[in-house]
């Protein structure tokens, strides 16, 4: 079982649909969450955190928190084409020092 | 504020060479971590520091091997180079003290021939 995991995608969405991003870890330890945007050619760019159950919004962007699902999601509402892009799950792990597992992404479309 | 910086941008190197890439944190910040990032993968964990202190290590060979200087800045150092450590070498920075919004740098390319 990989420590974080996303499905691969890639996931297209019409635009100004909601794009649903789902994501499960292994660490039942795990306190905080990301989720990051990375275009093409580019680093990692910080869209939310999460540390706390339940939902937390920040614009467009909804990240979800389930610890006793292990699972973490992220809702884009009213997707733009500028939303093209991998998102990346990201857990902090407690187990071993401190850590910072990645998921493999999942590709976002969205057509205009 | 100036964000996190990387040097150099691109690197190529030869197989068994040494190779050493440096991050720069955002100001205040304490804490710098380095991942390795191939294509279609997500980053792969290699160092955290902390207050000048290693903090985490990932999975990586002994080759491997990081430090922090006094203000905050980081070196990541890799031995005898292979073809497999081709790949985006990122750096990220957080605050610390309960805030673990990680920030990335653009990023160093190293090709290995």
């Amino acid at each position: 079982q990989k420590e974080v995991e996303q499905n691969s995608g890639p996931l297209s969405v019409p635009e100004g649909a909601i794009a649903s991003l789902n994501c499960t870890y292994s660490d039942r330890g795990s306190q905080s969450f990301f989720w990051y945007r990375q275009y093409s050619g580019k680093s990692p760019e910080l869209i939310m955190s999460i540390y706390s159950n339940g939902d937390k919004e920040d614009g467009r962007f909804t990240a979800q928190l389930n610890k006793a699902s292990q699972y973490v999601s992220l809702l884009i509402r009213d997707s733009q084409p500028s939303d093209s892009a991998t998102y990346l799950c990201a857990v902090n792990m407690p187990t071993g020092g401190f850590k910072t597992i990645f998921g493999a992404g999942t590709r976002l479309f969205v057509k205009a | 504020d100036a964000g996190v910086t990387q040097s150099p941008t691109h690197l190529i190197k030869t197989r068994g060479q040494h190779v050493t890439l440096r991050c720069s944190p955002i100001s205040g910040h304490k804490s710098v971590s380095w991942y390795q990032q191939v294509l279609g993968q997500g980053p792969q964990f290699i160092f955290q520091y902390y207050e000048k202190e290693e903090r985490g290590r990932g999975n990586f060979p002994d080759r491997f091997s990081a430090r922090q200087f006094p203000n905050y800045s980081s070196e990541l150092n890799v031995n005898a180079l292979l073809l497999g450590d081709s790949a985006l070498y990122l750096c990220a920075s957080y605050i610390g003290q309960g805030a673990y919004e990680q920030y990335f740098g653009p990023g160093t390319r190293l090709t290995v021939t």
